[in-house]
């Protein structure tokens, strides 16, 4: 099946840095990429649709001063979490979609664990 | 608007008998509804995915999973749970001509010796 690769798989940083996360679908191309947040032993909570050569779609209440997002070609999506504090601490996972049909397969990065100290 | 209700949180089965996860959607199209199963620090990987053909869906591992629309669920069973299958599994709903994923809030399946 198709692959989904993100990167960093672990990152820990200080107070106040910025952060990028990489999410790349390395044998398809994908307009729509998606990235979700997980708390400790909880679901998967969508954070925003990244839609390439576009400005990302975020759901209610994520900041997107704070989770930038950039989609700048078909296979490579970043987000960037700015000015972290310990409450971004989390694990972030991207996604996409071979073609935009609702009853396509979503693919699922590894995850970043983001540790903020 | 669309929603999925995994009932039970945790089960706990013993190696060898069988495994039965629960999910109940809701939406206001025909949907697509998938299982996925996330080891610890791990991505998701897909287990099986309904898409309105055959209400009876195999997937991998042995899993499958049967869509039941009167009853509004697509519960996950297997026959025989395997220590390997120890993991934690979320029910998934996207509606027909969407493509945004609901995800339920997930089942820890522990499989005992």
């Amino acid at each position: 099946g198709a692959v989904v690769s993100q990167h960093p798989s672990r990152v820990i940083c200080k107070s106040g840095t910025s952060v990028k996360i990489e999410c790349r679908s390395l044998d398809f191309q994908a307009t729509t990429m998606f990235w979700y947040r997980q708390f400790p032993k909880q679901s998967l909570m969508l954070m925003a649709t990244s839609n390439e050569g576009s400005k990302a779609t975020y759901e209610q209440g994520v900041e997107k001063d704070k989770f930038l997002i950039n989609h700048a070609s078909l296979t490579l999506s970043t987000l960037t979490v700015t000015s972290a504090h310990p409450e971004d601490s989390s694990f972030y996972i991207c996604s996409a979609r071979e073609g935009g049909a609702a009853n396509t397969e979503a693919f699922f990065g590894q995850g970043t664990r983001l540790t903020v100290v | 608007a669309q929603s999925v209700t995994q009932l039970d949180s945790h089960v706990s089965v013993s190696e060898g008998t069988p495994v039965l996860l629960r999910c109940n959607y809701s939406s206001s199209y025909s949907p697509s509804l998938f299982w996925y199963v996330q080891h610890p620090n791990k991505g998701l990987q897909l287990l099986l995915k309904y898409t309105s053909a055959a209400t009876l869906v195999k997937g991998i591992n042995g899993f499958e999973a049967e869509f039941k629309k009167s009853e509004t669920s697509f519960h996950l069973t297997k026959p025989s749970a395997h220590m390997s299958d120890a993991a934690e599994y979320f029910c998934v709903v996207t509606p027909g001509g969407g493509n945004k994923l609901t995800f339920g809030t997930g089942t820890q399946l522990k499989v005992e010796l």
